[in-house]
């Protein structure tokens, strides 16, 4: 069955960028979105943005659009999220998703185990 | 804020069972898009509960269930047990904003 697994915890300072990796196995990679989905403390999830991973299309949340980027490597399977200018507000845990197949659907039915990211000075 | 609304929490005793809204907060959002929950443990990524307004993925006990009318959608679990004990959250796709989740809703188990 589908399995994402992400990268290890990350600490960075303010201003900085942060790059998680998502590697997908168990299915069909370029058939399903991949979405990022990040949980800060005392918060809610919050929905970031969507690839698809073959390529050919991201959207973005419009509160990240400036400053975030989502790629994709068939030969790894394996998306990535780049986050850049970090500020305190951006420490959370990040999830990547296994949304649908198409572009709309409204549901993510595997999800990384999380990646937490510490910024502090 | 949320353009969906959840209770912050809701609780019950084993064996009851209880009913959690997801209520669009602009007109229309909720109506004819159809809504997804998850649920989710302390420490733990979330898990899809519900897709397509009312469908249970495999595996997921029918304990849950969900319906919409309206702008209002409805998570009801029925005969409670300890483990349900988590956070529950909505999400919806909307055209303005692609997808949103609600702020979720805690569960208690008495």
């Amino acid at each position: 069955q589908a399995q994402l697994v992400q990268s290890g915890a990350e600490l960075r300072g303010p201003g900085a960028s942060v790059n998680i990796s998502c590697k997908a196995t168990g299915y069909d990679f370029t058939r399903n979105y991949i979405h990022w989905v990040r949980r800060a403390p005392g918060q809610g999830l919050e929905w970031m943005g969507t690839i698809d991973p073959s390529g050919a299309h991201e959207s973005y949340a419009q509160k990240f659009r400036d400053r975030v980027s989502m790629t994709s490597d068939t030969i790894t399977t394996t998306v990535y999220m780049e986050l850049e200018s970090l500020t305190s507000a951006d420490m959370a845990v990040y999830f990547c998703a296994r949304g649908g197949t198409n572009f709309y659907s409204n549901w993510f039915d595997s999800w990384g185990q999380g990646t937490l990211v510490i910024v502090s000075s | 804020q949320s353009a969906l609304a959840q209770p912050a929490s809701v609780s019950g005793s084993p064996g009851q069972s209880v009913t959690i809204s997801c209520t669009g907060t602009t007109n229309g959002i909720v109506n004819y898009r159809p809504i997804s929950w998850y649920q989710q443990y302390p420490g733990k990524a979330p898990t899809l509960l519900i897709y397509e307004g009312s469908k249970r993925p495999s595996g997921v006990s029918n304990r849950f269930a969900a319906s919409q009318s309206g702008n209002t959608a409805s998570l009801t679990i029925s005969g409670l047990q300890a483990e349900d004990e988590a956070e529950y959250f909505c999400c919806a796709y909307v055209e303005t904003s692609l997808w949103v989740f609600g702020g979720g809703s805690k569960l208690t188990v008495l």
